[in-house]
């Protein structure tokens, strides 16, 4: 099936730090790879995505690449706020299963 | 809002009771989902839901049922409820037969089982 590891927490950064969250994946088919995020309290909300190899996602500054030759997806943002502390998931699927596969989080901590 | 409705929001409950944990979408998704939150462990399906009408088994079904009550609504069912099952719930769902395009998913019901 499929499996997602990612880096581990968690992560303390001064405020306009540069950020990277490492994530790798195994997966069968054709999946897309996700990243959300979970601000305390409440539930996973989608932060981007991308659905083919050498695709792109971006939101709210961040950004990651599909790479398929790596099989990763690293979260990637040039400069954090206080407001991004949270726990990011990176995610893979379906391919050829039939749900998403979570990472075990990350937590994120900035500091002002 | 739009979106993914749980409830409760909490709960405890005492070893051997039971409970259902309600979700509703008004998204006009077909496919619905139940994970559940431990700390370290990220986020493991327990049940889904492609269309109305079926369900499938996940990762970790055991102690658990579910119903698709119609297309909106699919609820998780804890018969004699266990510690192990002290756990954070999430519900969610996605356009189509699966997550092509990913999850929107409700707040969650935090369960303690004592």
């Amino acid at each position: 099936g499929n499996s997602v590891t990612q880096m581990e927490g968690p992560v303390t950064l001064s405020e306009e730090a540069f950020l990277t969250i490492n994530c790798t994946y195994t997966a069968t088919g054709y999946p897309s790879l996700f990243w959300y995020v979970q601000y305390p309290g409440e539930g996973l909300q989608l932060l981007l995505k991308a659905t083919k190899a050498d695709d792109k996602g971006s939101n709210k500054g961040f950004e990651a690449t599909y790479r398929k030759e790596t099989t990763s997806f690293h979260l990637e943002k040039g400069s954090v706020q206080v407001s991004d502390s949270a726990v990011y998931f990176c995610a893979t699927g379906p391919g050829s299963a039939r749900q998403l596969t979570f990472g075990s989080g990350t937590q994120l901590t900035v500091l002002p | 809002n739009a979106g993914v409705t749980q409830t409760p929001k909490f709960q405890v409950l005492k070893t051997g009771q039971s409970m259902t944990l309600q979700c509703a979408q008004d998204m006009n998704h077909n496919s619905m989902y139940w994970y559940r939150q431990d700390p370290g462990m990220g986020l493991r399906l327990i049940y889904y839901s492609a269309s109305e009408g079926t369900t499938d088994k996940g990762e970790v079904p055991n102690g658990y049922n579910v119903s698709r009550l119609n297309k909106r609504e699919f609820s998780l069912r804890l018969e004699s409820a266990a510690p192990s099952q002290t756990s954070v719930y999430f519900c969610a769902s996605s356009e189509g037969a699966g997550p092509q395009r990913g999850y929107t998913f409700g707040s969650g019901t935090r369960l303690t089982v004592v």
